[in-house]
């Protein structure tokens, strides 16, 4: 059974510092997805990795697979205060036709 | 990009009612949608894989004969809760799988609320 665990669970950080969120997972997955949830709402979707070593960016946002390690990372860089969301990555396990597990989150809050 | 729409987006119930909440898929066809819920402050839980023209496949521990499933075309599939009590009230998200099938659409999600 897969499982996904991100860290850190909660990250607050100053306007145009840059981090890193980390997303392992246990076993083998075909894909790895980011999304983000703002509050109240549902989930936009930030990336599709499909192989190892993909890399994707949007803006501010590059997220990278390491199916080796069995780990993605979504690195920020010089955050804004639009950015503050919850963010989640998400595996499927292979052969199981899209189902997806999703870690637990990490709630970004950037700071003025 | 494929829009997923999901009605109603807001429901408040009196327990032992049962609600129904639909979830299509407006410009494509999804012959597979997935059914979410989502506690305060928690992530997505995998309820159940719906398909078109058969049953849906529950996850561990979801009571398929309380949350029923109902995928009746390519574009609509359904949720209704039956008899709900106060701790069914939370955030139901349906998500759509396009044909290519690397991605999910995700609908606007429903916010449940049992009296």
């Amino acid at each position: 059974e897969l499982k996904v665990e991100q860290n850190p669970l909660f990250l607050s950080m100053q306007e145009g510092k840059n981090y890193t969120i980390y997303c392992n997972y246990s076993t083998t997955s075909d894909r790895l997805y980011w999304y983000r949830q703002d509050p109240g709402k549902s989930l936009e979707s930030l990336f599709v990795l499909l192989s190892n070593g993909a890399v994707k960016q949007e803006g501010r946002l590059m997220a990278s697979l390491d199916t080796k390690a069995r780990l993605s990372t979504l690195h920020i860089t010089a955050a804004v205060h639009d950015l503050s969301a919850t963010y989640f990555c998400a595996g499927g396990p292979t052969g199981t036709a899209s189902k997806l597990t999703f870690g637990t989150g990490t709630r970004l809050q950037v700071t003025l | 990009g494929a829009v997923v729409s999901q009605h109603p987006s807001r429901v408040i119930c009196k327990s032992g009612t049962s609600v129904k909440i639909e979830c299509r898929s407006l410009d494509f066809q999804a012959t597979t949608m997935f059914w979410y819920r989502q506690f305060p402050k928690q992530s997505l839980m995998l309820m159940a894989t719906s398909n078109e023209g058969s049953k849906a496949t529950y996850e561990q521990g979801v009571e398929k004969d309380k949350f029923l499933i109902n995928h009746a075309s390519l574009t609509l599939s359904t949720l209704t809760v039956t008899s709900a009590h106060p701790e069914d009230s939370s955030f139901y998200i349906c998500s759509a799988r396009d044909r290519a099938g690397q991605t999910q659409y995700f609908g606007p999600g429903t916010r449940l609320l049992v009296l």
